[in-house]
């Protein structure tokens, strides 16, 4: 059985750094074309992809929030950490890990329930 | 980066109804497209992939169709657990950029 969860703070003051943790059981992010990605909804919006780690440590983030983004992976505690800094009330969003499986089709398969954090003084 | 539009934006329909969702993506994109349901607080989950398979699990009244730049979703005959957002996402490149959903709420 594959689960993901993603934990972290719920409210953040503007201009800190937010840590998010994925904790994931079932797989192994050390198996080969397997990652993990972030994804964020701002409360009644759309989706939006973050960032993405790959079974290799190859690291990929989306362009608009590319210099605010770290990604990285602890595979021997299955988690996968985002950070996130200068913190913004328009971050305000329910933030979800989701797995990322290959074969031939990269799809987000299992995700996590997701964490609604907001971003205010 | 590619960017993906869907329409309708919402739709109303009736139970038994059968529903067509567009997406279309802003440069080919062949088959790489993801569709997605999400529930009121709830995370999406996968429905279709590549376009046209169906995740283990899922209705066969969910069908997908396209490829270069125009996908469809498709509901056959709707039922009232199917009244909910779809988002279609490209998986062709990184980063995997979602579509703005189409919601599909009760006639």
């Amino acid at each position: 059985q594959i689960t993901l969860k993603e934990s972290g703070p719920t409210l953040v003051k503007p201009t800190q750094t937010l840590t998010l943790t994925c904790t994931f059981s079932g797989f192994s992010l050390s198996t080969s074309r397997v990652g993990v990605g972030w994804i964020r909804q701002p409360p009644g919006k759309a989706l939006e992809w973050l960032a993405l780690i790959f079974w290799d440590d190859d690291k990929r983030y989306g362009p608009s929030l590319k210099s605010r983004l770290t990604i990285t992976k602890d595979t021997s505690k299955n988690q996968v950490v985002l950070t996130m800094t200068n913190m913004d009330p328009v971050d305000t969003a329910t933030y979800y890990c989701a797995r990322q499986t290959s074969g031939s089709y990269p799809r987000l398969d299992y995700w996590g329930q997701g964490t609604l954090v907001t971003a205010s003084s | 980066d590619i960017q993906m539009t869907q329409s309708p934006s919402s739709l109303s329909a009736s139970v038994g109804d059968r529903v067509t969702i567009t997406c279309r993506a802003s440069q080919s994109i062949s088959n790489y497209l993801n569709w997605y349901q999400q529930k009121p607080g709830k995370a999406p989950k996968l429905l279709i992939y590549a376009a046209s398979n169906l995740q283990s699990g899922v209705p066969s009244r969910f069908s997908g169709s396209g490829s270069g730049t125009d996908f469809t979703l498709t509901i056959s005959s709707l039922q009232p657990e199917d009244f909910a957002t779809y988002y279609c996402q490209q998986s062709y490149s990184i980063p995997g950029a979602f579509g703005p959903g189409t919601k599909v709420q009760i006639k």
